[in-house]
């Protein structure tokens, strides 16, 4: 399953709502998706799996959506800490993998 | 808090093995429980997936890399290791170690080391 996140790169100011997109070139049974953010120098962490459950210690304003073939990260109210790359990642079929990434930067 | 620390060469000579080895640290080697694997991440490109072992269980391994790679695990030392033979260039990569729950509908990383750096060159 190839998984396509969009946009490659998202340029936002503190405060804004950000939302990414991770399209799967075929469906994913049972929302067996995972969200992961990755910081320079920092261990990258699991958000969200399931498609929408949140992974313990993550903040309410991490939200995961969607079902079928169609996900969505949306992060309320960017802190400088959000600024990240983040990464789906697909486990329902035979091997488990990862779209491309969405890189929120400082607008 | 779960701690896992990556370790081995930054370079390695094309041909040759890379070595990896990941610490547990910080609470229990659980590995009744757990899952245990690695994930990559070459310049510029998604992460891959590569394997995952599970303590007295064979471990499972991404069809692309399975003819050069060897997962196990030593509860003794609280460690578990990844041997991948014969890189090439095309091997370098961040190398992360992973824990993933036990459970079928639970193959994604709740808890990463911070990746070490591998450079396949001569």
């Amino acid at each position: 399953i190839v998984l396509t996140q969009s946009p490659g790169t998202l340029s936002l100011s503190p405060g804004d709502r950000a939302t990414l997109s991770c399209r799967a070139s075929q469906t994913i049974a049972s929302n067996y998706l995972a969200w992961y953010q990755l910081r320079p120098g920092q261990v990258p962490r699991l958000l969200i799996y399931h498609a929408s459950s949140r992974a313990t210690g993550i903040p309410l304003k991490f939200s995961g959506s969607g079902s079928g073939t169609d996900f969505t990260l949306t992060i309320d109210r960017v802190e400088p800490e959000d600024f990240a790359v983040y990464f789906c990642q697909q486990y329902d079929g035979s091997l488990d993998s990862f779209g491309g990434g969405t890189k929120v930067e400082f607008k | 808090q779960l701690l896992l620390q990556e370790s081995g060469p930054g370079l390695v000579n094309p041909s040759e093995t890379l070595s990896l080895i990941c610490s547990v640290s910080g609470d229990f080697f659980d590995t009744n429980t757990y899952f245990w694997g690695w994930i990559r991440q070459p310049p510029g490109k998604a992460l891959e997936w590569l394997g995952t072992i599970y303590y007295g269980g064979s471990p499972r391994y991404n069809p692309s890399l399975k003819s050069r790679l060897t997962m196990s695990v030593d509860v003794s030392k609280d460690q578990f290791s990844l041997r991948l033979n014969s890189v090439t260039a095309a091997d370098t990569a961040i190398y992360y170690c992973v824990r993933r729950p036990y459970c079928l509908s639970c193959r994604y990383f709740d808890t990463w080391g911070q990746g070490v750096q591998v450079t396949v060159s001569s």
